[in-house]
């Protein structure tokens, strides 16, 4: 099946920890993203990944990296984790730039939950 | 800062009856502007994409798109009980922005037997 796909869907681990999240897309798209999901739902840019060009989005604490080892993978690493950063984090994937509409495609999601 | 707005309901239509959806945004030089459906649990899933001014339908939706009046909205014919979800307004940003889209806080849809 052609998709985005992440790991692991859940996540649960102490304050403090050290956590990553792996991303694959097979759509052949060259622009990647991370979004975060809070609580009340709202969806929210953390990263985009485009040409081994990474933008990041300012509010996004410098405990959280995002690494890409090719157009297919964008993995989201995440240090010394806080209560705050429970979430549902999606991998989105799309076909970015001027001859693009940009449609985005997202993964089904990661559930993380800090104790 | 870029906004997206959506009421965030929830708005509650019977079976068989339109549903219909608004959103604004506040950044006039958005090009390209997205519906998404969330259930609950679930990931966001693309059902319809509008770029140029007009109507754009597929199926039982229809995208409406004003950029004099950054207005975007959809509408759902004969609605369901499986269309009963949060429907996500996005738009998107240029390349300064990594062309991320930015998202409403979205709708709860109802949709009662």
């Amino acid at each position: 099946d052609t998709a985005v796909s992440q790991t692991p869907k859940y996540l649960v681990t102490q304050m403090g920890n050290d956590k990553s999240i792996k991303c694959e897309q097979n759509l052949g798209h060259d622009t990647m993203y991370w979004y975060k999901q809070d609580s009340k739902k709202f969806l929210k840019i953390m990263f985009s990944y485009n040409n081994k060009e990474l933008i990041i989005n300012e509010t996004v604490p410098n405990r959280f990296s995002p690494k890409s080892p090719d157009k297919a993978h964008l993995n989201l690493h995440i240090n010394s984790l806080e209560l705050g950063d429970s979430a549902v984090y999606f991998c989105a994937s799309s076909q970015a730039g001027r001859s693009s509409y940009n449609e985005q495609f997202f993964g089904p999601g990661t559930r993380l939950t800090v104790l | 800062q870029k906004e997206v707005e959506q009421n965030s309901g929830p708005l509650s239509v019977p079976e068989g009856a339109i549903a219909s959806l608004n959103c604004t945004y506040s950044d006039r030089v958005s090009q390209s502007f997205f519906w998404y459906r969330q259930y609950s649990g679930k990931s966001p899933e693309l059902i319809m994409s509008i770029y140029s001014n007009g109507d754009k339908e597929d199926g039982r939706f229809t995208a409406q798109l004003n950029k004099a009046s950054q207005y975007v909205s959809l509408l759902i014919r004969d609605s369901q009980p499986s269309d009963s979800a949060t429907y996500l307004c996005a738009v998107n940003n240029d390349s300064n922005s990594g062309y991320a889209l930015n998202f409403g806080k979205g709708t709860s849809l109802l949709v009662t037997p």
